[in-house]
């Protein structure tokens, strides 16, 4: 059975302070990782998709990366409006779904 | 391009009701999926719909069932509501494209008295 887990749970900064999320996953036959943002009471917000070992993403403050078993979100200096659940899915080869971890709740501090 | 919507925002009902969710796709996207997203954990897979028919379906009771429309919005019904129901229940679309992404609304609250 698919499996992600992400940890840790939650994360408090300080702010500029970087750090990493981590993702795990066991799937067979991966079409794609996927990470989402999401703000208390809204849909996920769509931030990068992976597809294969090695393949690196930036966008402003936000770097994913992914190896065979894991994937990371790295935030370089981040700022209060980082402060956010970010939530880890994957795809496998068959199908359209989505399988979710229970996400990272990141807390920045001014 | 306007993005995914859904209706209501919130919605209170009582055990044993019937619901109704409704979900209009992002402009040029074909399949909707629909996510239940209980509180602290990770949205789950319900099912998906294309060209108006189910195309995959998660561990869900019959009881969920969904339809989709020609103009590729969708319903969610759920049937003899339980309280484990209370969730945050998301609809996702995407194109045809095989590795194009989910893009999600901002969900409907459901709590179940």
């Amino acid at each position: 059975e698919d499996q992600v887990t992400q940890s840790p749970e939650a994360l408090r900064l300080q702010e500029g302070e970087s750090s990493s999320l981590n993702c795990s996953y066991t799937v067979s036959g991966l079409r794609g990782l996927f990470w989402y943002r999401q703000d208390p009471g809204k849909g996920p917000e769509f931030l990068f998709t992976l597809y294969s070992a090695g393949e690196e993403k930036e966008k402003e403050r936000l770097k994913a990366t992914l190896t065979k078993k894991e994937s990371f979100l790295h935030i370089t200096a981040p700022k209060p409006e980082d402060s956010a659940t970010y939530l880890c899915a994957v795809r496998k080869s068959s199908g359209d779904k989505l399988t979710f971890g229970t996400g990272t709740r990141l807390a920045v501090r001014p | 391009e306007t993005g995914v919507t859904q209706s209501p925002t919130h919605l209170i009902k009582t055990r044993g009701q019937q619901v109704t969710l409704r979900c209009s796709s992002q402009s040029g996207h074909n399949t909707v999926s629909w996510y239940q997203q209980a509180l602290g954990q990770g949205p789950q897979f319900i099912f998906q719909y294309y060209r108006e028919e189910e195309n995959g379906r998660g561990n869900f009771p019959p009881r969920f069932s969904g339809l989709q429309f020609p103009n590729y919005s969708s319903e969610l019904n759920v049937n003899a509501l339980e309280l484990d129901d209370s969730a945050l229940y998301l609809c996702a679309s995407k194109d045809t494209s095989g590795d194009s992404e989910q893009f999600f609304g901002p969900g409907t609250r459901l709590t179940v008295l």
